[in-house]
C-alpha cells in the first residue's frame, strides 16, 4: 500500500535555529497539509497546499513557517527561528483530492524537539 | 466552523468487554467523519470514515461507528477489547470545501486491562 514517508523521525534543534521537516507524499497525490500536535493536545491543522501555492494556512502558521515542494516529489516545512513551543509532532498528509478528507493519507510524524 | 467533542480523556476496559469511544460534532454543512488511531510512537491510521450513504460504517480491527445526525455523535464501538486496541483514538470532521483540512478532537487514551 502506498504512503507517506516522513523524515527524520525524530529532529532536536536549539532555540532560534532553523529546521526543515520533510515528506514524500504519494507520488500521484496532489494536495498536501502539514499537521501538528503537542504532547497531550489534539492534532492541529497547520497548512494545505495545492498548485505550488498554499491554499490554506491557520493563525498557527506565521511568517516563521514555510513550506515547499522543491523538486516534484518532496513536501517539506520550514521552521526559521524555532522557538520552544514548537516541540511536537509534525504529520505531513496527502491526498488524491476527491474532497472531504476521504483520501487523506497521514505520515508517521516528525518529532521535533526545541531546547 | 467545526469542532469535535470527545468526552473522556481516558476509558479504561477489561479486555473482552465492550469498547465505546464517544465523539460528537458540530457543523454548518454535512460532514464527513473520521476515527483515527495512533499507537505509541507512531503516526495517524484511518480506522474508519463516514461520508454518505449507510450510517453504520465498519473499520479495520473490529471497530464501527454509527453516524446519528438527530444527536450530532459519531461514537466508535467494538464489541470485544483486545490488548491491541491500547491506543490513542480521535475523532475528526472534514472540511467539504475539498482541501481535506481536518478537525480532530482531543482524543481519548484506550487502556485495556487484562
Amino acid at each position: 500500500e502506498p504512503e507517506v514517508t516522513q523524515t527524520p523521525s525524530h529532529q532536536v534543534t536549539q532555540m532560534g535555529q532553523e529546521v526543515i521537516l520533510r515528506c514524500v507524499p504519494i507520488s500521484n497525490h496532489l494536495y498536501f497539509y502539514w499537521y501538528r500536535q503537542i504532547l497531550g493536545q489534539k492534532v492541529e491543522f497547520l497548512v494545505s497546499f495545492y498548485n505550488n501555492e498554499i491554499s490554506e494556512k491557520s493563525e498557527i502558521f506565521d511568517d516563521q513557517f514555510s513550506v515547499e515542494r522543491p523538486d516534484g516529489s518532496n513536501f517539506t516545512l520550514k521552521i526559521r527561528s524555532t522557538k520552544l513551543e514548537d516541540s511536537a509532532m509534525y504529520f505531513c498528509a496527502s491526498s488524491g483530492g476527491t474532497g472531504g478528507g476521504e483520501k487523506l493519507f497521514f505520515g508517521s510524524g516528525t518529532q521535533l524537539s526545541v531546547l | 466552523a467545526q469542532s469535535v467533542t470527545q468526552l473522556g480523556s481516558h476509558v479504561s476496559v477489561s479486555e473482552g468487554a465492550l469498547v465505546l469511544l464517544r465523539c460528537n460534532y458540530s457543523s454548518s454543512v454535512p460532514p464527513y467523519l473520521f476515527w483515527y488511531v495512533q499507537y505509541p510512537n507512531q503516526g495517524l491510521q484511518l480506522l474508519l470514515k463516514y461520508t454518505t450513504g449507510a450510517t453504520l460504517v465498519k473499520g479495520i480491527n473490529g471497530f464501527e461507528a454509527e453516524f446519528k445526525k438527530s444527536e450530532t455523535s459519531f461514537h466508535l464501538t467494538k464489541p470485544s477489547a483486545h490488548m491491541s486496541d491500547a491506543a490513542e483514538y480521535f475523532c475528526a470532521v472534514s472540511d467539504l470545501r475539498g482541501n481535506e483540512k481536518l478537525t480532530f478532537g482531543t482524543g481519548t487514551r484506550l487502556t485495556i486491562i487484562p
